[in-house]
């Protein structure tokens, strides 16, 4: 069964540029987050989506947006990056989308470098 | 944002030694879990807890959910070199969803062959 695949694993930015980040979960599951993670700062929750729609946002600006298609793949983008922006953004998925989440599963991240 | 207090934040251990660490809340959580990351990787998930007092083991790994419901430890017996990387708890806040799961600063891990 293939794992959470993300799509660019790294990339180079400017500031005042934006950039859209890919997540495909595994299959079958419906329920995908988005996390930021920054060494100073930790995991830091983005949102959450199931079915399509937003379940949750943790408390990031709204030049942080996203979004789930039909299939669950999910993106992410980041308008008018700032330098803080570089981060590690991780995707992960679950096999439940109601109530307490459960096993939450990683994707190898994708690195963002604002410059 | 909120975090829970994860301890050590670092250890330097010797091959072959047993590893303890702990997280610690001030909220009760009904779901703990205990992921693993390597540098340049995404957390990988070791064990996952979902009721007070279970014990729960993965080979060489062993994690507890505290009674109180708020705290865990993860046990590492016998460490490899194998076993550097960062850990991090997680909890799930109490009827919340994925979004309500909170995650420690975590706790590198150095072993010395």
């Amino acid at each position: 069964k293939a794992g959470v695949t993300q799509t660019p694993r790294y990339l180079i930015k400017t500031r005042g540029q934006q950039v859209t980040l890919s997540c495909s979960p595994i299959s079958g599951h419906r329920s995908v987050s988005w996390y930021q993670q920054t060494p100073g700062q930790g995991l830091q929750f983005l949102f959450e989506y199931f079915s399509e729609t937003q379940r949750n946002k943790g408390n990031f600006p709204g030049r942080f947006s996203g979004r789930q298609f039909s299939n669950s793949r999910s993106e992410m983008n980041v308008s008018t990056l700032e330098l803080g922006d570089s981060a590690l953004y991780l995707c992960a998925s679950s096999p439940r989308g109601q109530g307490a989440a459960r096993e939450l599963f990683f994707g190898e991240g994708s690195r963002l470098t604002v410059l | 944002g909120q975090q829970l207090n994860q301890s050590p934040q670092s250890m330097f251990i010797q091959e072959g030694e047993d590893v303890s660490m702990n997280c610690t809340s001030s909220s009760i959580f009904n779901t703990w879990l205990w992921y693993k990351q390597d540098p340049g990787e995404g957390p990988v998930l070791l064990i996952a807890l979902y009721k007070a007092g279970e014990l729960t083991s993965n080979g060489r790994l062993t994690a507890q959910f505290g009674i109180t419901r708020k705290d865990s430890f993860l046990n590492i017996s016998a460490s490899i070199p194998s076993d550097v990387g960062i850990y991090f708890c997680a909890g799930l806040n109490y009827g919340g969803s994925q979004g309500n799961l909170i995650f420690g600063k975590g706790t590198k891990l150095s072993v010395k062959p």
